[in-house]
């Protein structure tokens, strides 16, 4: 089954590129998806088919994905950027989750 | 805008049926979106734990295949989980949303959840 890995925090400075990495074999081959979820809220799609963004979502938000690794770029991080983000994909019959990445602006 | 909203009890014993239901307005249970439960243990990451179809057909994570049950009530518009014999490892916060699904331009199948409820906490302890 489909095991998706992300690393467990990331730190950047306000204004700075944050690049959050989600690992799985062959995930090029199919569809990541990218939610945020802010301390105490429930998850917000950022990204869907690896690299499409809902409405309302920053322009500053957006994805990749190719070969083994899906990317999650912010580019001029701001302070309301400072979440736990978890990248997703379908895999046969089940959706799978990352383990999370906690993002850290200061 | 679809809007969910989780229902139920915030205490369950060792050993019993955890029972939650998510209630569906703005939308009909009967639209082309798969009802999905997801939990998150507190400080934990997110597990995907199974979803309905409006035409009833269902789908679970393998992990926990043979305690849960996903059911829907079109005339109330709602649809429900039960969890049997849970264990303290079953504490979390329940989520319900709805998920997007189909084949892309890429001619990859797609399945997202973009409408997630506010989520229910639920304890199993005695």
């Amino acid at each position: 089954s489909q095991e998706l890995t992300q690393p467990p925090s990331l730190s950047v400075s306000p204004g700075q590129t944050a690049s959050i990495t989600c690992s799985g074999d062959k995930l090029g081959d199919k569809y990541a998806y990218w939610y945020q979820q802010r301390p105490g809220q429930s998850p917000v799609l950022v990204i869907y088919k690896d690299s499409e963004r809902p409405s309302g979502i920053p322009e500053r938000f957006s994805g990749s994905n190719s070969g083994n690794t899906a990317t999650l770029t912010i580019s001029g991080t701001q302070a309301i950027d400072e979440a736990d983000y978890y990248c997703q994909a379908w895999d046969t019959t089940t959706a799978v989750f990352g383990g999370g990445t906690k993002l850290t602006v200061l | 805008q679809v809007q969910l909203q989780e229902s139920g009890p915030g205490l369950v014993k060792p050993s019993q049926t955890l029972s939650l239901t998510c209630t569906v307005s703005g939308g009909s249970i009967s639209d082309s979106f798969y009802w999905c439960w997801i939990r998150q243990p507190a400080g934990k990451g997110l597990e995907w734990i199974g979803h309905i179809y409006s035409s009833g057909s269902t789908s679970y994570s393998p992990s926990l295949k043979s305690r849960v049950t996903i059911s829907a009530d079109s005339s109330k518009n709602q649809f429900s989980l039960n969890l049997s014999s849970v264990t303290a490892a079953d504490t979390a916060m329940y989520y319900c949303a709805s998920a997007h699904w189909g084949w892309g331009s890429r001619g990859y199948y797609f399945y997202y959840m973009d409408v997630w409820g506010k989520g229910t906490t639920v304890t199993v302890s005695s």
